[in-house]
């Protein structure tokens, strides 16, 4: 089956650039959309079809995907950033599946 | 308002059965593949069962194939989650979320539910 890895832990100050990864085999070659998760609450679509932002969304998100690695990148970190990130592909094998990463802890230092 | 409500979780024991539902509202439920995403105590988000607009086609996680069952009523715009032969690793957050889904095929959840917990335990 398909496998997603996300970094445990990403930590970056406050106006800098996070970088969060999502390693998969030929990864470029599949969509990986992005979902923020803060405490207690439900995950909210940040980017679909690698790159794509939905309303609402703040442009400081942004994403790529290529090769191996699929990046969400967030620039000028906010503290309201600080949340767990998770990447997903849809697996359209001989027996379909979602699949998501383990999930990446962002924390605004 | 576009939004999904979850009800149904509770504690059950081992072996026993619970019926999830997820009332949408605000968009033309009819219209879209629905799912369920669950979310084990302090880990990760894991996909547990996608539906079809009609019914036709289910695809479930391997871990649930023959236990759960997805179904959704469009006349009452509800989504449910048949769960039979509870297991304590079936104990999290059940989330229901709605698919944009292309025909490459690819599909990513769009809006979700706050969720609603299950708890399996004697």
């Amino acid at each position: 089956s398909y496998v997603l890895t996300q970094p445990p832990s990403v930590s970056v100050a406050p106006g800098k650039t996070a970088r969060i990864t999502c390693g998969g085999n030929n990864i470029g070659s599949k969509s990986v959309h992005w979902y923020q998760q803060k405490p207690g609450q439900a995950p909210v679509l940040v980017i679909y079809y690698d790159s794509d932002r939905p309303s609402g969304i703040p442009e400081r998100f942004s994403g790529s995907n290529s090769g191996n690695t699929a990046t969400l990148t967030i620039s000028r970190v906010e503290a309201g950033d600080e949340a767990d990130y998770y990447c997903q592909v849809w697996d359209s094998s001989s027996d379909p599946r979602g699949v998501f990463g383990g999930g990446t802890k962002l924390t605004v230092l | 308002e576009v939004q999904l409500v979850e009800s149904g979780g509770g504690l059950v024991q081992p072996g026993g059965s619970l019926r999830l539902s997820c009332a949408a509202s605000g968009f033309t439920f009819s219209s879209y593949w629905m799912s369920w995403v669950r979310q084990a105590p302090g880990k990760g988000l894991e996909w547990v069962a996608n539906i079809k607009q009609d019914g036709s086609e289910k695809y479930y996680v391997d871990s649930v194939k023959g236990r759960f069952t997805i179904s959704r009523d469009n006349a009452k715009n509800s989504l449910y989650l048949q769960m039979n032969s509870l297991r304590a690793e079936d104990t999290a957050v059940y989330y229901c979320a709605r698919i944009i889904y292309s025909t490459d095929p690819d599909l990513f959840f769009d809006l979700w539910g706050r969720g609603t917990l299950v708890t399996v335990s004697s």
